[in-house]
């Protein structure tokens, strides 16, 4: 079975400093994982995805993350937050291809920036 | 290009009343979702089409919900005798169809308040 957990319901940062948003995932098979991101009144937008290739995966905005099979973890980082980052983060995970009720997303972090 | 579009962006209505939310996919788009998003949780799947048809409606809460897809583009999301319950988010979002790890584009949304 696959499933996925987003181990902060709140993440608050400086502007300036770094950014980290943790996600661990359970899966059966090769995950394809994605960070999305979710602007006040606003539909997702991709960040990042991880399909099997390089485990360092660079996205928009200054953001990556890092595939870990070992720790089963797709962490999202920024070296240095920005007010305009603050927004709700969702983790997706799909190890199971056969439809797309198999795609998982977490319950997802909300960002906060502090000035 | 044009996004995404949901509407209405807002929806109140009087229980047992029925609703019609849509949702206008990106042109060329052959994969269609729909999700349902409650207050602080993550998105519950709730149907996917592939051109015009359904062949996954295993999230559908129950049978008051119905969906369906015109011409490959248009959705409409019906909920008959809505309940206090069927309130929260409903998201769309629209894909090109190559596969379940496609990414997906989301529109704004529309929130539905049950009275």
């Amino acid at each position: 079975a696959q499933s996925v957990t987003q181990l902060d319901s709140h993440v608050s940062v400086s502007e300036g400093t770094p950014v980290l948003l943790r996600c661990n995932y359970s899966s059966s098979y090769s995950p394809s994982l994605f960070w999305y991101v979710q602007h006040p009144n606003k539909g997702l937008q991709l960040l990042l995805k991880y399909t099997s290739a390089a485990t360092l995966v660079k996205g928009i905005n200054g953001f990556e993350a890092e595939f870990k099979k070992s720790e089963t973890s797709f962490h999202l980082t920024k070296p240095s937050a920005h007010m305009s980052d603050a927004a709700e983060y969702f983790c997706v995970v799909i190890s199971d291809y056969s439809s797309a009720s198999k795609i998982i997303f977490g319950s997802g972090t909300r960002l906060s920036i502090r000035p | 290009g044009a996004g995404v579009s949901q509407s209405p962006s807002n929806k109140v209505t009087e229980k047992g009343k029925d609703v019609e939310l849509r949702c206008d996919p990106i042109s060329g788009h052959t994969a269609l979702y729909w999700y349902r998003q409650s207050l602080g949780q993550g998105l519950e799947f709730l149907i996917y089409f592939q051109g015009n048809s359904a062949p996954d409606k295993s999230g559908l809460p129950s049978d008051r919900f119905s969906a369906e897809r015109t011409g490959g583009s248009v959705s409409t999301l019906t909920i008959q005798r809505t309940q206090q319950e069927d309130s929260a988010v409903y998201l769309c979002a629209s894909s090109p169809g190559l596969g379940i790890a496609d990414t997906q584009y989301f529109g704004p949304g529309t929130r539905l308040t049950v009275l």
